[in-house]
């Protein structure tokens, strides 16, 4: 059973860049089994998904934020990472780091963080 | 704004039956049949229900189905217990690599 959890700073200045890890236990990041990925979610508003990245290191973004996002994968450590880079209060959501064994849809998720974008 | 519609609000009295909507487009839930649907407790991750519109994961109960007519589709929940109150979100693939997500609608288990 896969397990996720997310961490990284709570508090990000506007136009600085956002970075969040996803440590991954119970699993590999290296498997070809699994797709990692991001979702956000602003305080009371729903969900949207912002990238996708697969053990290969194929990554897939959302259009609309797709200039600003990074999806990366650190296999040393089992985890994989999101930056997204000249944040505004917009940006401020709960992340969730998740992964699934299809593209389509998310079985696992972590916990969720929240950041917010403030000076 | 949201990809996908869903209605706000939806709501049922214990036993009864309640039917969430999903509308899109061609270009996602009418043209793929990659629909998903997901519950969200307050304060908690989202869990999926269903996928790939009318598939349930283990350990999801039997009272949940899903199903798709054209550019709409559907989350059904029969039987209402009060721990289905929730916020339920739909998603779909898109295309191109792209997945959307409805604006949520909060279901109230009167």
């Amino acid at each position: 059973q896969l397990q996720l959890q997310e961490s990284g700073p709570g508090l990000v200045k506007p136009s600085e860049t956002l970075s969040l890890t996803c440590t991954v236990s119970g699993g590999s990041i290296s498997s070809s089994n699994y797709y990692w990925g991001w979702i956000r979610q602003p305080p009371a508003k729903g969900l949207e998904w912002i990238g996708t990245i697969y053990y290969s290191g194929t990554t897939y973004y959302n259009p609309s934020l797709k200039s600003r996002v990074t999806i990366s994968v650190d296999t040393s450590k089992n985890q994989f990472s999101l930056k997204l880079s000249s944040v505004t209060a917009a940006d401020t959501a709960v992340y969730y780091c998740v992964s699934s064994g299809s593209y389509f849809h998310f079985d696992y998720w972590g916990q969720g963080t929240l950041v917010t974008v403030s000076s | 704004q949201s990809a996908l519609t869903q209605p706000p609000s939806a709501s049922g009295s214990p036993g009864q039956s309640v039917t969430i909507s999903c509308t899109g487009t061609s270009s996602d839930v009418g043209g793929y049949n990659y629909v998903s649907w997901y519950q969200q407790h307050p304060g908690k991750a989202p869990k999926v229900m269903i996928y790939e519109v009318s598939k349930r994961p283990s350990g999801v109960p039997d009272r949940f189905s899903g199903s798709k007519s054209g550019n709409t589709a559907s989350l059904t929940v029969s039987g209402l217990q009060a721990e289905d109150e929730a916020d339920y979100y739909c998603s779909s693939y898109a295309g191109n690599n792209n997945l959307v997500f409805g604006g949520g609608t909060k279901l109230t288990v009167l």
